[in-house]
């Protein structure tokens, strides 16, 4: 089936500094990403639609400075962390959509844990 | 505004048992709804779409409009089964999914 790859699975950083996040579908391409955001022991928050080509979509109360997307190819999205701040260590969980698909399903990555100092 | 209600954070139940996970949403367009899971270290993964009706590791889910539900039903529970389990809701051509908050399945033997 699908693979989506995260890569780093884990990052620890330093207060101030910025971390950037790759999500590539690996078998498929993907026009649109999603990055969401879980906390411990909660649900999935969407943060942000990623479009190839294009602005992301950022939903409500996300900053879009501090996190910013880039989908340059039908492969590959980036999430960074801009100044990250310890508020920011989460677990971060990227998922596209095939493209060659009309299943409607998204496949996820393995997810990358922020851990800000 | 959408919204994916799971009323259970936690579901205990013994082998052999039946499980069924509640989902109910808010939407007041037509929704694509799905079931979601996560096993022990493993990443997110579908588990059914209400559009193919079908059966799953013996899991099923019908959706109900009258009632805006979407409950995940299996009449014997497995070991295996032990999982966290998101129901999820699309709004958009595009899979924008909303997550409901999950249950954590635990089938003890």
């Amino acid at each position: 089936g699908a693979v989506v790859s995260q890569h780093p699975s884990r990052v620890i950083c330093k207060s101030g500094t910025s971390v950037k996040i790759e999500c590539r579908s690996l078998d498929f391409q993907a026009t649109t990403m999603f990055w969401y955001r879980q906390f411990p022991k909660q649900s999935l928050m969407l943060m942000a639609t990623s479009n190839e080509g294009s602005k992301a979509t950022y939903e409500q109360g996300v900053e879009k400075d501090k996190f910013l997307i880039n989908h340059a190819s039908l492969t590959l999205s980036t999430l960074t962390v801009t100044s990250a701040h310890p508020e920011d260590s989460s677990f971060y969980i990227c998922s596209a959509r095939d493209s060659g698909q009309h299943t409607g399903e998204l496949f996820f990555g393995e997810g990358s844990r922020l851990t800000v100092l | 505004a959408q919204r994916v209600t799971q009323p259970e954070k936690l579901l205990s139940v013994f082998k052999g048992a039946p499980v069924e996970l509640k989902c109910n949403y808010s939407y007041s367009g037509s929704p694509e709804l799905f079931w979601y899971v996560q096993y022990s270290r493993q990443r997110l993964q579908l588990l059914l779409r209400h559009i193919s009706r079908e059966s799953i590791k013996g899991f099923t889910a019908d959706l109900n409009k009258g009632e805006t539900s979407f409950h995940l039903k299996k009449p014997f529970a497995q070991e295996e089964d032990s999982a966290m389990y998101y129901c999820a809701l699309s709004t958009d051509s595009w899979g924008k999914l909303q997550f409901g908050a999950g249950t954590q399945v635990v089938v003890t033997p």
